[in-house]
């Protein structure tokens, strides 16, 4: 299986806030999980990624947890701006392939 | 160090015309990927190609749709007979070296296709 789940589809945070997106994979042959951000009519920009064995990745305020077991991993963006406002899209592959992504999930920070 | 290159970023046709799509990636990077996003939608793999080889097309229609990465040049992605249901955001990705332990790939900009 391929697929790669994403929740929520859309996310509302007040300024300062936690921003926190899931997502679930099914194929253990993955062993590299990278997060895209995407602002209107622009590509999707690499932001952060993490391989399976290491459970957690920082850069700034962007940290992934990493699940190996449960199949899970997630992005959590810390004092979350407006600047911030943005779809992320979780991904997942393993050597030479393309990614798989996730349906993307649309991120309203409130000032 | 210029980064993925798109072109053009948008592209009108009729239905029943060509669509050529043209990609070049990122300096000293071989490796391109081709991506479709659908209004309100995630990405989907579409192809992967190296230098004068296909090495993945499991995400491409059967027909209509062909792509390229010739020794000299961008990779080209070409749609033959556009429909309506052909409109979607386009976007090439490249990479270094996929099996290596860098993985990142990197998206250019996008070709907004739109058919009437």
């Amino acid at each position: 299986q391929q697929q790669v789940k994403q929740s929520p589809q859309s996310l509302i945070v007040q300024k300062g806030g936690i921003s926190i997106i899931n997502c679930a994979y099914e194929n253990t042959a993955f062993d590299y999980f990278p997060w895209y951000q995407q602002f209107p009519g622009k590509g999707p920009a690499l932001l952060i990624a993490i391989r399976p064995d290491v459970s957690e990745k920082k850069e700034g305020r962007f940290t992934i947890s990493f699940n190996k077991s449960a199949k899970q991993f997630s992005l959590h963006i810390m004092d979350s701006q407006p600047g911030d406002s943005a779809t992320y899209f979780c991904a997942a592959t393993n050597a030479g392939n393309m990614l798989t992504f996730g349906g993307g999930t649309r991120l309203m920070v409130k000032p | 160090n210029a980064g993925v290159m798109q072109n053009p970023r948008h592209l009108v046709r009729r239905r029943g015309q060509e669509a050529r799509l043209r990609c070049s990636p990122m300096k000293g990077h071989s490796h391109v990927y081709w991506y479709r996003q659908l209004p309100e939608e995630g990405l989907k793999f579409m192809v992967y190609l190296q230098k004068e080889n296909i090495i993945d097309e499991s995400g491409m229609p059967k027909e209509r749709f062909s792509a390229e990465f010739p020794k000299e040049g961008p990779s080209i992605l070409r749609i033959q007979q556009v429909v309506r249901g052909d409109s979607a955001a386009y976007f090439c990705a490249s990479s270094p070296n996929p099996a290596g332990a860098s993985r990142e790939q990197y998206f250019g900009p996008g070709t907004r296709l739109t058919v009437t």
